[in-house]
Order: structure tokens, then C-alpha cells, then sequence
């Protein structure tokens, strides 16, 4: 199975910051990830798929980029619903696997 | 308006049975390939099974292989999940997750989710 690994493991951010979680992957998956963030008791909402494309209604504030082992998702001028857990998932492969999540604090 | 509205979860005993569904709404579910993901309590995601559009194509995480089976009918806008043999490892929220439309390996719309507790 492809390993999704995602740094740092939580990171505490003001209002306003700029904010870049990395994932990485244990073999090239081309540009199969997706990015997702999730509130508590809330189903995950699919914010960026194929790397770097915005799913539709996701604010232009988040982007993504990478591709082969390694990604980011760069939050630029957070707001207060921007905090949550962030997750990669790669779909390079049948048997697809997310990372173990980013969970972003306010500080 | 997408709907995506699992049910049958609850409390069962190790090595017990239980039946997920999930209903659809508000698209073509016989254009889309669907796949139920799970989450332990305080814990990460983790994708259980996929299963594609005409159910020709079936895949597993390895940790449910040869316990779970996914199924669907498109005559009812249906996901199924039949988990056999359960251990105290499967207690998680099971979500059913729609295909992206873009065609791309991602979920672009969850259900809600429906609580497994496997305990005796």
C-alpha cells in the first residue's frame, strides 16, 4: 500500500497567517491527491483535488501543488472557519489511503 | 441538491453481523462509482471499499478483505455495506462518499455518517 505522511502533525496559527502543511508519499502517485478538511462531528468537504485543482465553492485563499512523492496545501489569509483537521488521500492506486491528518489551532 | 444518508449502525458484539446502507439523492447515482470510508473514534480517516458505477469493479482495504462485502442497486439508489465477523477495531463512523464528478480519485460528497460500536 502507498504510505501518505502528512507534517506537521498539528500546527497553532492566528487569523490572518499564511499556513502550508505538507504530505508526502511513499512512491510517485503522479498527481492523484486530493486535500480535505474536516470539522468535529462533520463529514469531510473535499477542497482540492488532481494536486492543484479547486473544487468548486472553495475559497480562492486555499491552494495546492505538488506532485510525484511530495504535495502542500497552502492556507493564505486564514479565517476563523479555517480551522479544522486537514487530510491528504492519494488515488494513484486502487487501494487508496489518507494521510493520518494536520490538525490546525487557533493560537 | 446531492444527499447522501447512511443508516443502520449501532452497538454489536464481536464476531456479530451488521448491515450499512446508504441512500442517495439528487444525482444519477448509476453514473458514479461509490466507497464507504470510516473514522475510529478521535482517529484519521481510513477508506473501507470501493465499488463502481455497474458493480462490475469491487475493492477492499486490506484490514476488511474476506469480512466485509460492498454492494449496491441502482434501481434504488442504493449503497450497502455487510460487515461479517466484526472485531472491536471496526467501532468507527462509516461515511458513504460519492466519486468526484471531475473524474479524478476523490469524494466530492459524504453522508453524514452512521456509528458502528462493536463491544460485548
Amino acid at each position: 500500500d502507498i504510505q501518505m505522511t502528512q507534517s506537521p502533525s498539528s500546527v497553532s496559527a492566528s487569523v490572518g497567517d499564511k499556513v502550508t502543511i505538507t504530505c508526502r508519499a511513499s512512491q510517485g502517485i503522479s498527481s492523484w491527491l486530493a486535500w480535505y478538511q474536516q470539522k468535529p462531528g462533520k463529514a469531510p468537504k473535499l477542497l482540492i483535488y488532481a494536486a492543484s485543482i479547486l473544487q468548486s465553492g472553495v475559497p480562492s485563499r486555499f491552494s495546492g501543488s505538488g506532485s510525484g512523492t511530495e504535495f502542500t496545501l497552502t492556507i493564505s489569509g486564514l479565517q476563523p472557519e479555517d480551522f479544522a483537521t486537514y487530510y491528504c488521500q492519494q488515488g494513484n492506486s486502487f487501494l487508496i489511503t489518507f494521510g493520518q491528518g494536520t490538525r490546525l489551532e487557533i493560537k | 441538491e446531492v444527499q447522501l444518508v447512511e443508516s443502520g449502525g449501532g452497538l454489536v458484539k464481536p464476531g456479530g453481523s451488521l448491515r450499512l446502507s446508504c441512500a442517495a439523492s439528487g444525482f444519477t447515482f448509476s453514473s458514479y462509482d461509490m466507497n464507504w470510508v470510516r473514522q475510529a473514534p478521535g482517529k484519521g480517516l481510513e477508506w473501507v471499499s470501493s465499488i463502481s458505477s455497474t458493480g462490475s469493479y469491487i475493492y477492499y482495504a486490506d484490514s476488511v478483505t474476506g469480512r466485509f462485502t460492498i454492494s449496491r442497486d441502482n434501481a434504488k439508489n442504493s449503497l450497502y455495506l455487510q460487515m461479517n465477523s466484526l472485531r472491536a477495531e471496526d467501532t468507527a463512523v462509516y461515511y458513504c462518499a460519492r466519486d468526484g464528478s471531475s473524474g479524478w480519485p476523490s469524494f466530492d460528497f459524504w453522508g453524514q455518517g452512521t456509528l458502528v460500536t462493536v463491544s460485548s
